[in-house]
């Protein structure tokens, strides 16, 4: 079974807490991408990678970060710098991030809730 | 419980009608753009997607529109289903980033 998968699906932290996000694909791509989602707002680009031990920040970085040690991972630690991470955390990978277009493919995601 | 954020555009058809949703993308220079389909707790899922150089493009029972003059998006659903009810959400890709629409909810009543 070809795909990306998130775990956990549930994710439960007490506030100050660091917490971290697993991200797993075998489709061999190259680029993969962390999103927040948020009620009634799109998806917002937290942090993306194109190849392996390179990463660049998205919109909303803060309070976040991640590794790429190997093509296939890329976890997100939400960290207690973050202000507001109570959210539906996204994975994604595509082939390529540059111009070349392709379409990204999303994972099932990890709801996370701090109290 | 979840915190209650903006309510999403809402569209209701009938079962075995036509669905249109609509989306304004904001940059005249992307040139790739992919409509999404997302169930309640699920990860979004690819429909179809279009290049600028194209301004229709066709799949199976979805036909997507761009419309480059006005920035506009609209994808068509013909004889929709009950299990096409879910959150479609555009996103249009400039340069290295995507960037997402905030949905339209499509009910389809039985």
């Amino acid at each position: 079974d070809g795909g990306i998968t998130q775990s956990p699906k549930y994710l439960f932290r007490k506030e100050g807490q660091n917490v971290t996000l697993s991200c797993e694909q075998n489709l061999n791509h190259d680029a993969m991408y962390w999103y927040r989602q948020d009620p009634g707002q799109g998806l917002r680009l937290i942090y993306y990678s194109q190849i392996v031990n390179d990463f660049q920040k998205g919109d909303i970085a803060e309070g976040y970060s991640v590794s790429r040690e190997k093509k296939e991972s890329f976890p997100l630690t939400v960290t207690s710098a973050q202000k507001n991470p109570t959210a539906f955390y996204l994975c994604a990978s595509s082939r390529t991030s540059g111009r070349g277009n392709y379409e990204q493919y999303f994972g099932p995601g990890t709801r996370l809730t701090v109290t | 419980g979840e915190s209650v954020g903006l309510h999403l555009p809402t569209l209701s058809v009938q079962e075995g009608d036509n669905s249109i949703i609509n989306c304004a993308y904001s940059n005249s220079a992307s040139d790739y753009f992919i409509w999404y389909k997302q169930e309640s707790g699920k990860g979004p899922q690819f429909i179809i997607d279009i290049r600028s150089n194209m301004d229709k493009r066709q799949g199976q029972r979805v036909t997507v529109l761009l419309n480059k003059t006005v920035k506009h998006l609209s994808l068509q659903i013909a004889a929709t289903q009950p299990g096409d009810s879910a959150v479609y959400f555009c996103a249009e890709n400039t340069g290295n980033q995507f960037y997402f629409g905030t949905g339209t909810s499509l009910t389809v009543i039985p």
